[in-house]
């Protein structure tokens, strides 16, 4: 039920190319779904989040799609660059006490972008 | 890296020993939290705190304490360190309004041998 299944572990993508990775949910009590990019030896850094309420969130070359009846969501990066080469969490966040939240979170892809 | 610190970047530590990890925060907000992250895990929240003196168990609380007696410091300790706590810890912080974005520190690697 808490759990937020990511797919695919690992994705290569040439330069130009869409890169997409997968995620989907059972709790239907989240209520935000940020995505993050982490780079080798650094903590995670939130590149894109969508509330449910929303179908489709794009930010630059990438984009969020939701769909809420599935139960699922995903990350497209466009024209993918080799600078994008870095994990991707999917997350989800459900409620907790002390009026804040806690974020659930993918396996992570690794992406690697070739030039 | 919204002004977050973690010390030690990195430690080996023995089976049995006590570690505290710190975790350092320059614009006073009131939310932190301790993640562990693990291959094939993502990252799974240890302890949070919503304030100076409060804090909660997240989904893998066993083994690790928390404080926090002043705004800006979080510790974590590992009362007595196993090897299945080897891990990349990191912190997090949350803004006090707005949008449920964390913002992670540049992590903790610990073995523990």
């Amino acid at each position: 039920q808490q759990q937020v299944k990511q797919s695919p572990q690992s994705l290569i993508v040439q330069k130009g190319g869409i890169s997409i990775i997968n995620c989907a949910y059972e709790n239907t009590a989240f209520d935000y779904f940020p995505w993050y990019q982490q780079f080798p030896g650094k903590g995670p850094a939130l590149l894109i989040a969508i509330r449910p309420d929303v179908s489709e969130k794009k930010e630059g070359r990438f984009t969020i799609s939701f769909n809420k009846s599935a139960k699922q969501f995903s990350l497209h990066i466009m024209d993918s660059q080799p600078g994008d080469s870095a994990t991707y969490f999917c997350a989800a966040r459900t409620l907790l006490s002390g009026n804040t939240g806690k974020l659930i979170f993918g396996q992570g892809t690794t992406l690697q972008v070739k030039p | 890296d919204a002004g977050i610190t973690q010390s030690p970047r990195h430690k080996v530590t023995e089976t049995g020993t006590p570690v505290t990890l710190r975790c350092h925060q320059t614009e006073n907000h009131r939310y932190m939290y301790w993640y562990r992250q693990d291959p094939g895990h993502g990252l799974r929240l240890i302890h949070y705190s919503y304030g100076v003196k409060d804090t909660d168990k997240g989904e893998v609380s066993d083994g690790y304490s928390v404080s926090r007696s002043k705004t800006e410091d979080f510790l974590l300790t590992l009362e007595s360190a196993t090897s299945s706590q080897t891990s990349v810890y990191f912190c997090a912080i949350r803004e006090d309004r707005g949008q449920e974005t964390q913002y992670f520190g540049p992590g903790t690697r610990l073995l523990v041998l």
